[in-house]
């Protein structure tokens, strides 16, 4: 059975850091963009980053740009979002996903940015 | 970047009804268009994509329509469990982006 698990929120004072982790299972990673979503508290989906399957291609939302980095290990079968300087605004809860290409999407590991 | 507009941001609806669900782009994306649902606490689920292609396994009393700029989820007599948060996303250009959704309420 596919899936994908995240881990890795918490609680972090502004300025900073987390990484995000999301294992994938059931399916052949490296085949896939993955991506992260993020949704804040009581509101809508906001797309965050994408990395293409082999790692060699990236992009970012112009909210997150220098700020947060997304890679991946394939031999883990794991993407990775490593992020900086962190504010308020980042609270959110955050799915990674296999966005529509045989869409599916993780349960989301909340983040709380707060001092 | 590339605006989508859902309104109203709430409807109300019994079930058995038949609910349209409009979402607007800023500028074409042909049908570079989803429509996800998400329930509280859980992560969205896609419903449609290419504007009016049915996800496998969605029942088909959901449908899609529209291109260019204009486009609509219909939902024809709602179940229970079809109140929910609907999302609209436009996938034709990065960065991609969401309606601020549209919650549909038993009335």
């Amino acid at each position: 059975e596919e899936s994908l698990v995240e881990s890795g929120g918490g609680l972090v004072q502004p300025g900073g850091s987390l990484r995000l982790s999301c294992v994938a299972s059931g399916f052949t990673f490296s085949n896939y963009w993955m991506h992260w979503v993020r949704q804040a508290p009581g509101k809508g989906l906001v797309w965050v980053s994408r990395i293409r399957g082999d790692g060699s291609s990236t992009t970012y939302a112009d909210s997150v740009k220098g700020r947060f980095t997304i890679s991946r290990d394939n031999a883990k079968n794991t993407v990775y979002l490593q992020m900086n300087s962190l504010r308020a605004e980042d609270t959110a809860v955050y799915y990674c996903t296999r966005l529509l290409d045989r869409d599916m999407w993780g349960q989301g590991t909340l983040v709380t940015v707060s001092s | 970047d590339i605006q989508m507009t859902q309104s109203p941001s709430t409807l109300s609806a019994s079930v058995g009804d038949s609910v349209t669900i409009p979402c607007r782009a800023s500028q074409s994306i042909s049908s570079s268009l989803a429509w996800y649902q998400q329930k509280p606490g859980k992560a969205p689920k896609l419903l449609i994509y290419k504007a009016s292609t049915l996800e496998s396994g969605v029942p088909s009393r959901f449908s899609g329509s529209g291109s260019g700029t204009e486009f609509t989820l219909t939902i024809s007599s709602l179940q229970p469990g079809d109140f929910a948060t609907y999302y609209c996303q436009q996938y034709n250009t990065y960065p991609l982006t969401f309606g601020q959704g549209t919650k549909l309420e038993i009335k």
